[in-house]
């Protein structure tokens, strides 16, 4: 099993629907990160969390919210999603203690239409 | 201003042969580190190799080194004997601050290399 979980993989919905992106790991890093990737952009930071009780926001949050319910889960969500959160999105996590590599989910591809 | 510079948007290279990716970055904090990581067409990030800015030597893992230059800030990526599984994608990544620092990783917007046998 992955030791970072995202769900789903793929979806497809619509216009002004809400969708939430489940993460999981079982690393027991205390650090986890949403980024958003397209095509020529790299990946963009959306929110980020150094532990369940933190909560920042990255340089792409409007339109997203997040949730940490545990120091293992942290959960995006598209509270109206529109056309132009179609993205690649990826959930990461890493621990302080290591020089900051990240470990990443294998990434929930969201289609809006 | 972009943190992480990676200036190829794509690059092309023969099977068995040498390849650099380049990298470039920006900072004023003394205490940084650099990664790469590689994206297959399958969509995972896999990560290749980390240097420490104060690292004295260049960083190598297996067919991947890099080629660090601080004083130009620059952190390409030299993959040797270009193998047809190296094409993918590939993003150069910079977090600033030591190790518990809460500076986070920053991504450039990557390098899209094709193997031809």
């Amino acid at each position: 099993d992955a030791d970072v979980t995202q769900t789903p993989r793929n979806r497809i919905t619509k216009t002004g629907k809400r969708i939430m992106l489940e993460c999981s790991q079982t690393k027991g890093h205390d650090r986890m990160y949403w980024y958003r990737q397209d095509p020529g952009l790299g990946l963009q930071l959306i929110y980020y969390s150094f532990d369940v009780k933190d909560i920042n926001k990255g340089e792409i949050s409007d339109g997203y919210s997040v949730s940490r319910q545990a120091q293992a889960k942290f959960s995006l969500s598209l509270e109206s999603a529109i056309p132009n959160q179609t993205a690649l999105y990826f959930c990461a996590t890493s621990d302080f203690r290591d020089p900051g590599e990240l470990f990443f989910g294998e990434g929930s591809r969201l289609t809006v239409l | 201003a972009q943190k992480i510079t990676q200036t190829q948007p794509g690059m092309f290279v023969q099977e068995k042969e040498a390849v650099t990716l380049d990298c470039t970055y920006d900072t004023s904090d003394p205490s940084y580190g650099l990664f790469w990581y590689k994206q297959p067409s399958s969509g995972e990030m896999i990560f290749l190799i980390y240097q420490g800015s104060y690292d004295q030597q260049n960083a190598t893992e297996g067919r991947y080194s890099l080629n660090f230059q601080k004083a130009r800030k620059s952190a390409n990526l030299v993959i040797s004997a270009s193998q047809l599984g190296d094409s993918a994608m590939y993003f150069c990544a910079m977090r600033e601050g030591q190790s518990g620092g809460s500076y986070i990783p920053t991504f450039g917007r990557g390098t899209s290399l094709i193997v031809h046998p």
